[in-house]
């Protein structure tokens, strides 16, 4: 039973433009949703966060969207850049279960020059 | 202030060999979290601990374990190996229980062979 989809599991942009990584969810327990950044040979990266009373969160070139309704979250990336290169996981959690994440099955980001 | 540190880095076993993986937080974080990655398959949540007490466990057989130390160091062993336990082994940290974000460290991978 997958929580939490990422049902793109590649995405091509050019360097400059948005890149949009999809997120979807079942459980609507969730009230805590995560993106972590990963590239080859290292561990998993915080990126940005929202909580379930926020729709939208920011920080910098980053903007998490959240819709509740749809169980839907979304990351924008304007503008990319080829660093941005990497595998995207979306995370969620819920109160009833600790510090559990629970993590999609990841995007990878490709940006090019 | 050093990361998460894993090791070893990387290790190859044979079937029905047994091994133990160790975890390193960031200096001041009791909690420590294991996550299994595998291709196609995101992380999947393995146990999170404590202060040395388990708190909560994933959806792994038997054959996975763990436990922390006073120092919030901790191991987790998986006896019997099997061809499909070859994966990427994460450790994550954080401050408290209810902080969301997780700092990982760079990964054991392991080759069942």
């Amino acid at each position: 039973d997958q929580q939490v989809k990422q049902n793109s599991p590649s995405l091509s942009v050019q360097e400059g433009r948005i890149s949009i990584l999809n997120c979807d969810y079942t459980n609507s327990m969730f009230d805590y949703f995560l993106w972590y950044k990963k590239y080859p040979a290292e561990g998993p990266t915080f990126l940005i966060s929202i909580s379930s009373i926020k729709d939208k969160n920011e920080d910098g070139r980053f903007t998490v969207f959240l819709n509740k309704s749809a169980k839907h979250l979304s990351l924008h990336i304007v503008p990319s850049q080829p660093g941005d290169s990497a595998v995207y996981f979306c995370a969620a959690k819920s109160n009833n279960q600790g510090g559990k994440l629970i993590f999609g099955q990841g995007t990878e980001l490709s940006v090019k020059p | 202030k050093a990361g998460v540190t894993q090791t070893p880095r990387y290790l190859i076993k044979t079937r029905g060999q047994q091994v133990t993986l160790s975890c390193s937080p960031i200096s001041g974080h009791r909690s420590v979290s294991w996550y299994q990655q595998t291709p196609g398959q995101g992380l999947q949540f393995l146990f999170e601990y404590f202060s040395e007490t388990q708190r909560n466990k994933g959806n792994f057989p038997g054959r996975f374990s763990g436990r922390q130390f006073s120092n919030s160091r901790s191991e987790m062993n998986v006896s019997t190996l099997e061809l499909g336990d070859s994966a990427l082994y994460l450790c994550a940290s954080r401050g408290g229980l209810d902080t969301g974000e997780l700092f990982f460290g760079e990964g054991s991978r392991l080759t069942v062979l």
